[in-house]
């Protein structure tokens, strides 16, 4: 089975404070995504990357960067937490281009609370 | 460009009942289509998709939905509700060979006893 781990299940930070939120898939996935999930707006993507180092911004990457070092680790930073940050924020991986049959491999989310 | 409409924020049904969470999306392109669920405090898994080929895909949990092109829709159902269908559905399209996804808003799905 597809393993997709977000370390931290749960975070409460301070506003203006560095966070980091990692996320590993144990699946040899090149593509790999960061979403952000709030109430009644769906999933939005955050940033997306399709190798090491390369990265993609999504549809809301504003004060968000990531990190993809490794093929199987890819991070989203929050350079300084602000409260409109709260949110439910999912990871997830999937094959590409001919091979991908589509699916995302989610993990299973990082509530972050920004006071 | 290509979107997702999930018609109903909130149902809810009878254990025992029909359960209809409908989805209509519009693509330029023939689309890939999904349905995920989201049990609480989880991640979303995938529950069923659409790719080519037989426009009557069944999933897991005795789950189905049908491709109907002509009326731009992907509507999941299921023949009998049971409590532990509560949660949370996503349907989402996406172009193949492109990595963008788009997810709809979301239904919440309570099944009454």
């Amino acid at each position: 089975d597809v393993k997709v781990t977000q370390s931290s299940r749960y975070l409460v930070k301070r506003t203006g404070e560095k966070v980091f939120l990692e996320c590993v898939q144990d699946m040899d996935h090149e593509n790999m995504f960061w979403y952000r999930q709030d109430p009644g707006l769906g999933l939005r993507l955050i940033y997306f990357s399709y190798d090491v180092k390369m990265k993609e911004k999504g549809d809301i990457p504003e004060g968000y960067s990531v990190s993809r070092e490794k093929k199987e680790r890819f991070s989203l930073i929050l350079e300084s937490a602000s409260t409109n940050q709260t949110s439910m924020y999912l990871c997830a991986s999937t094959l590409p281009g001919q091979k991908n049959t589509g699916e995302l491999f989610f993990g299973e989310g990082s509530r972050l609370t920004v006071l | 460009a290509q979107s997702v409409t999930q018609l109903g924020s909130h149902v809810s049904v009878s254990e025992g009942a029909l359960v209809l969470l409908r989805c209509n999306y519009s693509s330029s392109v023939p689309p890939y289509l999904f349905w995920y669920v989201q049990y609480p405090n989880q991640g979303l898994q995938l529950l069923l998709k659409y790719t080519t080929g037989a426009t009557l895909v069944k999933g897991i949990n005795g789950f189905e939905a049908e491709f109907k092109k002509s009326e731009t829709s992907f509507h999941l159902t299921k023949p009998s509700a049971h409590m532990s269908d509560a949660a949370e559905y996503f349907c989402a399209v996406s172009a193949p060979g492109t990595y963008k996804y788009i997810f709809g808003t979301g239904t919440r799905l309570k099944v009454l006893a």
